[in-house]
């Protein structure tokens, strides 16, 4: 299986800041990723699709980067919508796999 | 508009096998480079794919779970069936069904079912 990892695990950030997440994949994906952000108690959201096509309906300051085995997730400004967990998911190869999540507190 | 929508028992006995049903509108499993999978999220923990079927039977499953899953359509019905034998607490967790197109993650999510696992 495709392992996935996400970095950090937490991030602590205030409003207006740049934020990057990474995930890693164990081999090769191409640019068969996905992110997600969850907020407590909700469904997933799907915000980028193959690595870095934006959702429709997705606010402009989220953007996904990457090939291969490297994806980043910036979100450009934070808004205070933004503190949730947010997963990368490879569907490239299968088993599709999820990263272990990062959520992004305020600090 | 894109609509999923799980049901299910709520508390299953271990051993006991797990069939939920995700039920949908606003889209037909029979159109080509649609489909709907399974994932579910212990509590307080990450998201796990189980398993998706797609508009031409293509079927995949999750090797993690030892061949305890399946996954069927009934394109008249709008449905999409997932059943787990062999229930386990660790297998206590919400489970979402959710949509995707050919080239695409998960785009529209039912809201989840919780299922406890417990005598």
């Amino acid at each position: 299986d495709i392992q996935m990892t996400q970095s950090p695990s937490t991030l602590s950030a205030s409003v207006g800041d740049r934020v990057t997440i990474t995930c890693r994949a164990s081999q090769s994906i191409s640019s068969w990723l996905a992110w997600y952000q969850q907020k407590p108690g909700k469904a997933p959201n799907l915000l980028i699709y193959k690595a870095s096509s934006l959702e429709s309906g997705v606010p402009s300051r989220f953007s996904g980067s990457g090939s291969g085995t490297e994806f980043t997730l910036t979100i450009s400004s934070l808004q205070p919508d933004d503190f949730a967990t947010y997963y990368c998911q490879q569907y490239g190869i299968y088993p599709w796999t999820f990263g272990q999540g990062t959520k992004v507190e305020i600090k | 508009q894109i609509t999923l929508q799980e049901s299910g028992p709520t508390l299953v006995k271990p051993t006991q096998t797990l069939t939920l049903t995700c039920t949908f509108s606003g889209f037909s499993l029979s159109t080509s480079g649609v489909g709907v999978g399974w994932n579910r999220q212990p509590p307080g923990k990450a998201l796990e794919w189980l398993a998706v079927i797609h508009w031409n039977d293509d079927t995949h499953y999750s090797p993690s779970l030892g061949g305890r899953l399946t996954i069927t359509k009934d394109t008249s019905k709008n449905q999409v069936v997932l059943t787990l034998t062999n229930m386990d607490p660790v297998d206590t967790a919400t489970y979402y069904c959710a949509h995707r197109k050919i080239g695409s993650g998960f785009g529209y999510w039912g809201q989840g079912t919780l299922v406890t696992v417990s005598s």
